[in-house]
């Protein structure tokens, strides 16, 4: 089955760019997503990439796709205390039969 | 309507006793999914649903596990004779048909067995 693989911590500095990876195994994934979580709460959709796009930014959010790496990082400009949090990279070939794919989780922490 | 909500957001049980969880998804999503997170682990796909039909079960843990649609609408996780193994948070998320790119999950239901 699909594999996503992502680094379990970053450490940043308050202000700084935070980048979180993630790879993956199947390449028939078609959208690639990043939820957020927080103690205690749900998982927030944060933003999704097709699997025919490269890169995809939202405000302070920058989602780069290579495809040929298998390869999904997640860029935070000028990263907040508020963004504290775990966050997941998930998977899915987009027909809902098996849901989405999560990786385990990459807990951001930053540093004042 | 805010979102996906689930009940209770906590629940104690002692091993062996049946539990039931409850999920209701945002009103206009037709597809409903229930996934099942450990410890410091991603959330695990379980099953989903299109509208009353369930559409996928294969990935239910055990045969413990059953979940039910019965009017499209609200949904329910049933665990019967619970083990300690089956703590852990269960989530809920919705989507439109066709639109998995906006699943949105609820706050989860938080099993413990003790």
């Amino acid at each position: 089955g699909e594999d996503v693989e992502q680094s379990l911590f970053l450490s940043v500095r308050e202000g700084d760019s935070s980048v979180i990876n993630c790879t993956y195994t199947d390449s028939s994934s078609t959208y690639l997503y990043w939820y957020k979580q927080e103690p205690g709460a749900g998982l927030q959709l944060l933003t999704y990439i097709f699997s025919n796009m490269d890169m995809k930014q939202d405000q302070r959010l920058t989602v780069l796709l290579n495809k040929k790496d298998k390869h999904l990082s997640l860029r935070i400009a000028d990263t907040q205390t508020g963004d504290s949090a775990i966050y997941f990279c998930a998977l899915t070939s987009g027909g809902g039969a098996d849901g989405l794919t999560f990786g385990k989780g990459t807990h951001l922490i930053i540093q004042p | 309507d805010t979102g996906v909500s689930q009940d209770p957001r906590h629940k104690i049980t002692k091993r062996g006793q049946n539990v039931t969880f409850r999920c209701d998804p945002i009103s206009e999503h037709n597809r409903l999914y229930w996934y099942r997170q450990t410890l410091g682990q991603g959330p695990e796909f379980l099953t989903y649903f299109q509208n009353e039909a369930q559409l996928e079960k294969s990935r239910l843990l055990s045969d413990r596990f059953s979940a039910e649609r019965p009017k499209g609408s609200f949904s329910t996780l049933e665990i019967q004779r619970t083990e300690q193994g089956d703590s852990a948070m269960y989530l809920c998320a919705s989507s439109f048909p066709g639109r998995n790119t906006e699943a949105f999950f609820g706050q989860g239901t938080r099993l413990t067995v003790v």
